[in-house]
């Protein structure tokens, strides 16, 4: 069974770093897009940017190309996403999403990580 | 990037009604890849429609989508209880990059 399993909620400050993860099992986690998905309080899904485990091949949106950093550790399934700086703004739901190499959609969505910012 | 706005916003309809949804892109769609997902409160977004009228395994027939080049619709024929929710278009033509829609709140009037 494909499963994409996130870390658990996180409270932190404005101004510090953090790093949330999303493990892939049930699958050859090295053969396939993991992409992360942003969700705001109440509104809509944001494409944030996209890794390939096998060769670690990172794309980004150009909204947030330089404000999140994706990487990958495929030696235990596990895709990264990272903030060296966080704002009040980044509090948000945050999805990992599984996409077959090519033009497929997310068959495959993690279960979310909570991330609230606030002083 | 491909920008695409979902209408209406919301819509308030009751069960047994027909729920048309749209999703209009700003360029065309390449090779109509074109998805939908349903998202409850609580949960991640799942899979309706993909290929902009292929419906994903297990997803009832009372949901269908159409359309082609700029312009997409999604329709449940007979809304059921458990239909009311966020509906969020994506295009994936550009992939590995991607764009999703602003959604559409199916609401119980």
């Amino acid at each position: 069974e494909v499963q994409l399993v996130q870390s658990g909620a996180e409270v932190k400050k404005p101004g510090e770093s953090l790093k949330i993860s999303c493990k892939g099992s049930g699958y050859g986690f090295i053969n396939y897009w993991i992409a992360w998905v942003r969700q705001m309080p109440g509104k809509g899904l944001e494409f944030l940017g996209v890794i390939y485990p096998g060769d670690s091949d990172t794309r980004y949106s150009p909204s947030f190309q330089g404000q999140v950093t994706i990487s990958v550790d495929k030696s235990i399934n596990t895709a990264y996403l990272q903030w060296s700086s966080l704002k009040a703004s980044d509090s948000a739901m945050y999805y990992c999403a599984r996409q077959t190499s090519g033009y497929f959609p997310y068959h495959y969505w993690g279960q979310g990580t909570l991330v609230t910012v606030s002083s | 990037e491909i920008v695409l706005t979902q209408s209406p916003g919301t819509l308030s309809l009751s069960p047994g009604e027909r729920a048309t949804l749209f999703c209009r892109a700003s360029q065309r769609v390449s090779t109509n890849f074109l998805a939908w997902y349903q998202q409850k409160p609580g949960q991640p977004p799942r899979l309706l429609i993909d290929g902009a009228s292929s419906r994903a395994t297990g997803i009832p027939d009372r949901f269908s989508g159409s359309g082609s080049g700029t312009d997409f619709t999604l329709t449940i024929s007979r809304l059921e209880p458990e239909d009311f929710g966020m509906y969020f278009c994506q295009q994936y033509g550009t992939s590995p990059l991607t764009t999703f829609g602003g959604g559409t709140k199916v609401e119980v009037k």
